[in-house]
């Protein structure tokens, strides 16, 4: 089956400092990835979808030179969040599209960051 | 926009019992229907889909039939067991368009 990872699945890191998380999709290319913020007990929340080789497209309300999204390859893509603060703290996840008529997201671990 | 609404928990069942978890949904045109499943420390895992009215997406003994009538595609699985346990997501996304909405997630219990 498809394949997505995601590193680190924990970080924790001082407040003021930058983080990046990776996305790899491990066994096919990914033209699309999206990453998702979910907070306790709720649900997850698109905040962007990254495409490869252009600029990522941003939902309503999330900063995006805060959430820094680069898709360098087919086969990943990261979220820096930069100046990171408390607020910040939650469970990243992000999901790749296999594309090709399959309609159907594959989704990473997830990467836990707490900022203190 | 789009929108799902989704039962709240947490639900805690017994081994064995009939499990139901309601889902309604609001959407422009006719999108595809979801049910995704997060156990304990683990991402998230499709467990079923329908693409058109009156599909019904199975798998692992769960069930889910799109209804377009009444805009809903309910979770069931007639004996549930213990291994069952987890959070339960249901979304949809527009056709030709892989954004995916999400409802607010069931928590599910199962004890022996």
């Amino acid at each position: 089956g498809a394949v997505v990872s995601q590193h680190p699945s924990r970080v924790i890191c001082k407040s003021g400092t930058s983080v990046k998380i990776e996305c790899r999709s491990l066994d096919f290319q990914a033209t699309t990835m999206f990453w998702y913020r979910q907070f306790p007990k709720q649900s997850l929340m698109l905040m962007a979808t990254s495409n490869e080789g252009s600029k990522a497209t941003y939902e309503q309300g999330v900063e995006k030179d805060k959430f820094l999204i680069n898709h360098a390859s087919l086969t990943l893509s990261t979220l820096t969040v930069t100046s990171a603060h408390p607020e910040d703290s939650s469970f990243y996840i992000c999901s790749a599209d296999r594309g090709q008529g399959y309609n159907e997201q594959f989704f990473g671990p997830g990467t836990r960051l707490t900022v203190l | 926009g789009n929108s799902v609404t989704q039962m709240e928990g947490p639900v805690t069942l017994s081994e064995e019992a009939f499990l139901t978890i309601n889902c309604t949904y609001t959407a422009t045109g006719y999108p595809s229907l979801f049910w995704y499943v997060q156990y304990p420390g683990e991402g998230l895992q499709l467990l079923l889909k329908a693409t058109k009215a009156d599909d019904k997406g199975s798998n692992k003994g769960f069930e889910a039939t799109y209804r377009k009538e009444t805009t809903s595609f309910h979770l069931e699985k007639g004996s549930v067991q213990v291994s069952d346990s987890a959070v339960y997501f249901c979304a949809l996304s527009n056709f030709g368009n892989e954004k995916l909405t999400f409802g607010t997630g069931t928590r599910l219990t199962i004890i022996p």
